[in-house]
């Protein structure tokens, strides 16, 4: 079946550092991938997405890059900020089943 | 666009009693997904429809476990009867079918449910 494995957190970074929160994949068919922001109190929203390989989303100074050869889509930002403070999940979706497999979600403090 | 929207934002029940959350989509979008996120487990995905007819409830814990949509614009998920286990954030999150299947979700704020 289809899965996604984040690394696991907490993350705890000060302010202008650099982030990278990987993320690996399983799907039985071509998916598309994302990535969504969760706030505390609030629903998930998408941060970004790629749909076919090498492609690379972005979003408020967020990257991520769609690698086939590797499974992966890695999130990357070169300069967090104490608002960027949230859980991150990395999600799949393969067409024709339409669901949306997700990882367990990684957590990102930013201390100033 | 208001979003998804879902009621109650918390509810407070006592073992055994009858849960009903509730769920407004955006308008236009063809596909409605229930989650429930643990600590323990994440993001389950229990049931989703399309166009109104679910199409995989292979995610629901059990038959005390029911969700009707019926109509494009509502659909509830049912608790009946309750047990403390079932406490959990409870989203609702609708979709549109893009070609390709690339569309994203779009969540609600969710339904902390609370059975003591």
């Amino acid at each position: 079946g289809d899965s996604v494995t984040q690394m696991e957190g907490p993350v705890t970074l000060s302010e202008e550092a650099f982030l990278t929160i990987n993320c690996t994949y399983t799907a039985t068919g071509y998916p598309s991938l994302f990535w969504y922001v969760q706030y505390p109190g609030e629903g998930l929203q998408l941060l970004l997405k790629a749909t076919k390989a090498d492609d690379k989303g972005s979003n408020k100074g967020f990257e991520a890059t769609y690698r086939k050869e590797t499974t992966s889509f890695h999130l990357e930002k070169g300069s967090v900020q104490v608002s960027d403070s949230a859980v991150y999940f990395c999600a799949l979706r393969v067409g024709g089943y339409q669901k949306v497999t997700f990882g367990i979600g990684t957590k990102l403090q930013v201390i100033p | 666009d208001a979003g998804v929207i879902q009621s109650p934002r918390h509810e407070v029940t006592e073992m055994g009693q009858e849960v009903t959350l509730r769920c407004k989509p955006i308008s236009g979008h063809d596909y409605l997904f229930w989650y429930r996120q643990t600590m323990m487990r994440g993001l389950e995905l229990l049931i989703y429809f399309n166009n109104n007819v679910p199409i995989d409830d292979s995610g629901m814990p059990e038959d005390r476990f029911s969700a009707k949509m019926p109509n494009a614009s509502f659909s509830t998920l049912k608790i009946q009867p309750s047990e403390p286990r079932d406490s959990a954030v409870y989203f609702c999150a609708s979709s549109l079918r893009e070609v390709g299947f690339t569309s994203p979700l779009h969540f609600g704020n969710g339904t902390r449910l609370t059975v003591t």
